[in-house]
């Protein structure tokens, strides 16, 4: 079983919608988890961090987690089409592991 | 700005030929890694070194060398054992194991 599932889409929204983009993971030492943002044909960007129960925002994202029901999710609050891109989830503890992401197109 | 710079950006080889990318980074980071990824596919490790004069294989290293004589820099050497080696490799440093990765810009190899 890989330590992270994430659902690899595409998942498409219109612009301006709520883009929600979810994780679920085995490891329940797994404590805190980054996300990364992949534009076709480039290198992955660290966009969020998340260490504690709850929600953590930065602009237009929130990262949640959910320690007791092992998920962790992605908000995209007033999704644009620069938004479009593979979002991966990566557990803070082994990061050596990318799965492939959930690929999102925000459509114009 | 502190950063990782990948060269070339776009690489041919030729059956047969090793080829050298080059990675190097000003962000004072110990630890360096080499990654590949093919289409579709999520991101593979290579060879990572978490400080100089020490690297370790990743889960793909057959026919790939590398070296790491200074921080800053984190050669890969794609050899001709290598049978397969048209892919988009990257180069990503951290502070440490607890910390994100900071990648380069990839170079893109192609076997002609």
């Amino acid at each position: 079983q890989k330590e992270v599932e994430q659902n690899s889409g595409p998942l498409s929204v219109p612009e301006g919608a709520i883009a929600s983009l979810n994780c679920t993971y085995s490891d329940r030492g797994s404590q805190s988890f980054f996300w990364y943002r992949q534009y076709s044909g480039k290198s992955p960007e660290l966009i969020m961090f998340i260490y504690s129960n709850g929600d953590k925002e930065d602009g237009r994202f929130t990262a949640q987690l959910n320690k007791a029901s092992q998920y962790v999710s992605l908000l995209i609050r007033d999704s644009q089409p620069s938004d479009s891109a593979t979002y991966l989830c990566v557990p803070r503890g082994n990061q050596f592991y990318f799965g492939t992401g959930t690929s999102l197109t925000v459509i114009p | 700005d502190g950063g990782i710079t990948q060269s070339p950006k776009y690489l041919f080889r030729k059956e047969g030929q090793n080829v050298t990318l080059s990675c190097e980074q000003n962000l004072n980071h110990d630890a360096m890694y080499w990654y590949r990824q093919d289409p579709g596919q999520g991101l593979r490790l290579i060879y990572y070194s978490q400080i100089v004069n020490d690297f370790q294989k990743g889960d793909i290293a057959e026919g790939y060398s590398v070296s790491r004589e200074k921080k800053e820099s984190f050669p890969l050497t794609v050899t001709s054992a290598q049978k397969n080696p048209t892919a988009f490799y990257l180069c990503a440093s951290r502070e440490g194991q607890l910390y994100g990765y900071t990648f380069g810009s990839g170079t893109r190899l192609t076997v002609v």
